[in-house]
């Protein structure tokens, strides 16, 4: 099974509107954290948001929240208000324990987000 | 400050050949990777270190070889370089669990 699944490969979304990319997970370790990132075209990879598994509130950063549901396993990207500059491509990934301690990322797929004006 | 380093940025090799691809971090971080990531795809994990001296596998890691003599270093070595080998190559460091990655540039690396 997928330790983190991006459903939808592509996405489009009207300028100034909001946009949810969807990401679950499964893990069975209790402390995990979930990342995104955003990839424009020029390919750096960009943080954008975290989530650990014991937070009790959503995290949020500027226009960026993250929707957690721990009981669904899922961390959906939230972007209000979205911007030409919000096309790119958008990995949700998780860090947990691995068998021998350490702690292992894991990336989805990806999202690709367009922003039409 | 630098960052994550990586270098080269492209490279072309002949099947067969091998090479190293550079990463290091002036951060003092002790956690680094390496992925890669083949064209619509996500990152995949090839090699890990916790600290100078300690690597593990990743998902991917047949093919490759790591070291971490010291902890800002952590170069990939390709041995015998094959056309599925042809990727973009990511480094990335972090100072522990709950912080974010901290990523290279990258490497294009196409295999002929």
């Amino acid at each position: 099974a997928q330790k983190i699944t991006q459903t939808q490969p592509g996405m489009f979304v009207q300028e100034k509107e909001a946009v949810t990319l969807d990401c679950t997970y499964d893990t069975s370790d209790p402390s995990y954290g979930l990342f995104w990132y955003k990839q424009p075209s020029s390919g750096e990879m960009i943080f954008l948001i975290y989530q650990g598994s014991y937070d009790q509130q959503n995290a949020t950063e500027g226009r960026y929240s993250l929707n957690f549901q721990k009981a669904r396993k899922s961390a959906n990207l939230v972007i209000s208000a979205s911007q030409l500059g919000d096309s790119a491509m958008y990995f949700c990934a998780m860090r947990e324990r691995g068998s021998g301690g350490s702690y292992i990322p894991t990336f989805g797929r990806g999202t690709s987000l367009i922003v039409h004006p | 400050n630098a960052g994550v380093t990586q270098t080269p940025k492209f490279r072309i090799l002949k099947i067969g050949q091998s090479m190293t691809l550079q990463c290091t971090q002036d951060m003092n971080h002790n956690y680094m990777y390496w992925y890669r990531q083949d064209p619509g795809m996500g990152l995949k994990l090839i090699y890990y270190s916790v600290g100078a001296g300690i690597t593990d596998k990743g998902e991917v890691p047949n093919g490759y070889n790591v070291s971490r003599s010291t902890t800002e270093d952590f170069p990939l070595r390709l041995e015998l370089a094959a056309p599925s080998q042809t990727s973009v190559y990511f480094c990335a460091s972090t100072t522990g669990n709950s912080q974010p990655q901290h990523f290279g540039d990258g490497t294009r690396l196409s295999i002929l």
